[in-house]
């Protein structure tokens, strides 16, 4: 069975600033996917980022960066410079290329304030 | 290049109705995936088509069903509703199989169920 924990609910920063939300995953699988989703408020939601468990370099989107550690099975997002528009609920996703299927944790809603 | 597509948006059933929501995918994408998303319970997996056929299924009880057409439009299904059937239903598309490979996941609007 696949989990993913993000164990903060709630988050918020003061624009420009820079943010980090934590994600945790359990899998038994070698070869899995992780994402980050972004859902503003009553809008889509769209990825964010995406990282191959194979490849050892962290990935990045322009202000958008993760800290993938493996080992340890953390995959924190990193938001650069916040903007106001970045104010959503965040999910990570681990995809087990096995598996077929996406699981979510629960989401880390950022308010980024003005 | 349009997104993914869900009917109805809004919709509002009393306990005991069935209702069918429609997903209809970016073109080419043959992959379609429901999940119900709850503030208690988050996102949770469904069910996911491929090629009309469905390939992986989550923990929900039988009243949930789907289907997927030959044009690659799914439709899902919930019988006998409950109360607590009341959620955002999200529709999500891939350009393959996703057991062949992590594709990215481009989801619809969603579709929000109230049930009274």
């Amino acid at each position: 069975a696949q989990t993913v924990t993000q164990s903060q609910p709630e988050m918020s920063v003061q624009e420009a600033e820079t943010v980090t939300l934590s994600c945790t995953y359990d899998t038994s699988e070698n070869n899995y996917y992780l994402f980050w989703y972004k859902q503003p408020p009553s809008r889509q939601m769209i990825l964010v980022i995406r990282q191959e468990a194979y490849k050892q370099q962290n990935a990045t989107e322009n202000r958008f960066s993760v800290n993938f550690q493996k080992a340890a099975k953390s995959f924190s997002l990193k938001i650069s410079d916040s903007q106001l528009g970045d104010t959503a609920m965040y999910f990570c996703a681990l995809y087990p290329t096995n598996a077929g299927k996406s699981t979510f944790g629960d989401g880390t809603t950022l308010t980024v304030k003005p | 290049k349009a997104g993914v597509t869900q009917t109805p948006r809004y919709l509002i059933k009393t306990r005991g109705q069935q209702v069918t929501l429609s997903c209809s995918p970016i073109s080419g994408h043959r992959s379609v995936s429901w999940y119900q998303q709850t503030p208690g319970q988050g996102l949770q997996f469904l069910f996911e088509y491929f090629s009309e056929t469905q390939r992986n299924k989550g923990n929900f009880p039988g009243r949930f069903s789907g289907r997927q057409f030959s044009n690659s439009r799914s439709e899902m299904n919930v019988s006998t509703l409950e109360l607590g059937d009341s959620a955002l239903y999200l529709c999500a598309s891939s350009s393959e199989r996703l057991s062949s490979g992590a594709n990215v996941l481009t989801f619809g609007a969603g579709s929000r169920l109230t049930v009274l």
